[in-house]
């Protein structure tokens, strides 16, 4: 079954304490991204990576770092949490965009900074 | 620069009525234009797709929609809702030589018994 997988689905931690949420693929797809959902604006993309090695800052990259070591996997990283980084983080994957693109969502992971 | 609009925030609806939710997008390059239906605690997932030709284009849960040009609109519809269907419901747009997908800030639609 063709999915994309996030851990963890919840996570509450505190100021400053780094974190990582992990996305794995299995589709072999080349572009993967990662966005946060907040409530009135929509989905925002923080990084996204067009292959391994290869990654990009989106639109909202600031306190937030990623990794691309492996094709399936592409690690959200935050390095010192803060309050305003609290959101609903969706990976996805897909072909590249600009060609028959379908996006591929994990089931998000749901982040409280206290 | 592309953007979306979502002109609605939220919908509600009876069941069995039928709803339009609506996107107008702006580009000055051929886009593509997708659909997304986000259920409560769960990922986004597909329902339809605009990438050329036919300007209806049909999707799964019996929505579709329609792609106008002159008007930059993509609004969805479907004919007769379900409890079911309460669900937020995303449009995006990507291509143009942009690597991503760029969404509007959704409409989160309520089908009322």
């Amino acid at each position: 079954e063709a999915q994309v997988t996030q851990n963890p689905r919840y996570l509450i931690t505190v100021t400053g304490k780094k974190l990582t949420v992990t996305c794995s693929q299995n589709m072999n797809h080349e572009y993967m991204s990662w966005y946060r959902q907040d409530p009135g604006l929509g989905l925002r993309q923080i990084y996204y990576s067009m292959n391994v090695e290869v990654t990009d800052k989106g639109d909202v990259p600031e306190g937030y770092k990623v990794s691309r070591k492996e094709k399936r996997n592409f690690p959200l990283i935050l390095e010192s949490p803060s309050p305003n980084q609290t959101s609903l983080y969706f990976c996805a994957s897909s072909l590249p965009p600009g060609e028959d693109t379908e996006a591929f969502f994990g089931q998000g992971t749901r982040l409280t900074v206290v | 620069a592309q953007s979306v609009t979502q002109l609605d925030s939220q919908v509600p609806v009876f069941e069995e009525a039928p709803v339009e939710l609506r996107c107008n997008y702006s580009s000055s390059v051929s886009v593509y234009l997708f659909w997304y239906v986000q259920y409560p605690n769960q990922g986004l997932q597909l329902l339809l797709k605009y990438l050329s030709g036919s300007t209806l284009v049909k999707g799964i849960n019996g929505f579709e929609a329609e792609f106008n040009k002159s008007q930059t609109s993509f609004h969805l519809r479907k004919p007769s809702v379900h409890i079911s269907d309460t669900a937020e419901y995303f449009c995006a747009v990507s291509g143009g030589g942009y690597n991503k997908l760029i969404f509007g800030a959704g409409t989160r639609l309520a089908v009322h018994p």
